[in-house]
């Protein structure tokens, strides 16, 4: 398997603009989330989605953030407008059902650099 | 609520020095916990993680953790480092059933030749 794969590896745009980061979760996995990691923060989580429906969005930080997952091998994390304090790495990660482990092991792209100048 | 310190951000051994960066927990019910490494530009992959099945856990790469639960501790080892071991290696926490990973802060491990 390819893995968790994301697009684009990086991202230069100016304030005030659209960004789109994609996602495609290892197949067969019905969890994904959406992560961010800055210097300051660390990482967080933004959102996560089951068998392609938002569960949990606590994390996104304003209204500027949306995340869709169309279907189950696609997922998307827009930013409209960008602001430079969005400037850093989103994560994202898939994870199978935990079964009788109870383990959400999670599976992480290689993530999205995002620099808003 | 559950919490994960690590204690370093950055760690420096020599090549073929044991490896120890610390980890302390926090959970008010029995954790699960893990250790993921991050080389530059590129995503999280898991180390190694503890599930209850066994206190001393084997990861790849040649690292281990030992869990001690008197001590909330889960600190990671690695008898003799390499330099393809230099990264940033991030700690987590979370319960049975839950999705929310809780990640420290990550530390930085540099290793001199």
């Amino acid at each position: 398997d390819a893995g968790v794969i994301q697009s684009p590896r990086h991202e230069v745009t100016e304030m005030g603009q659209e960004v789109t980061l994609r996602c495609k979760p290892i197949s067969g996995h019905d969890y994904l989330f959406w992560y961010r990691q800055t210097m300051m923060r660390g990482l967080e989580l933004l959102i996560y989605f089951n068998n392609n429906v938002p569960i949990d969005d606590s994390g996104m930080p304003e209204d500027r953030f949306s995340a869709k997952m169309p279907n189950a091998s696609f997922s998307t994390l827009k930013i409209q407008p960008s602001e430079p304090r969005d400037s850093a790495v989103y994560f994202c990660a898939s994870s199978s059902p935990p079964g009788t482990s109870g383990i959400y092991e999670q599976f992480f792209g290689p993530g999205t650099r995002l620099t808003v100048l | 609520a559950q919490s994960v310190t690590q204690l370093g951000s950055h760690v420096s051994v020599s090549e073929g020095a044991l490896v120890l960066l610390r980890c302390n927990y926090s959970s008010s019910v029995p954790p699960y916990l893990f250790w993921y490494v991050q080389y530059p530009n590129q995503g999280l992959q898991l180390l190694l993680k503890y599930t209850s099945a066994a206190t001393l856990v084997k990861g790849i790469n040649g690292f281990e953790a030992e869990f001690k639960k008197s001590e909330t501790s889960f600190h990671l080892t690695k008898p003799s480092a390499h330099m393809s071991d230099a990264a940033e290696y991030f700690c987590a926490v979370s319960a049975s059933g839950t999705y929310k990973y809780i990640f420290g802060t990550g530390t930085r491990l540099k290793v001199l030749a």
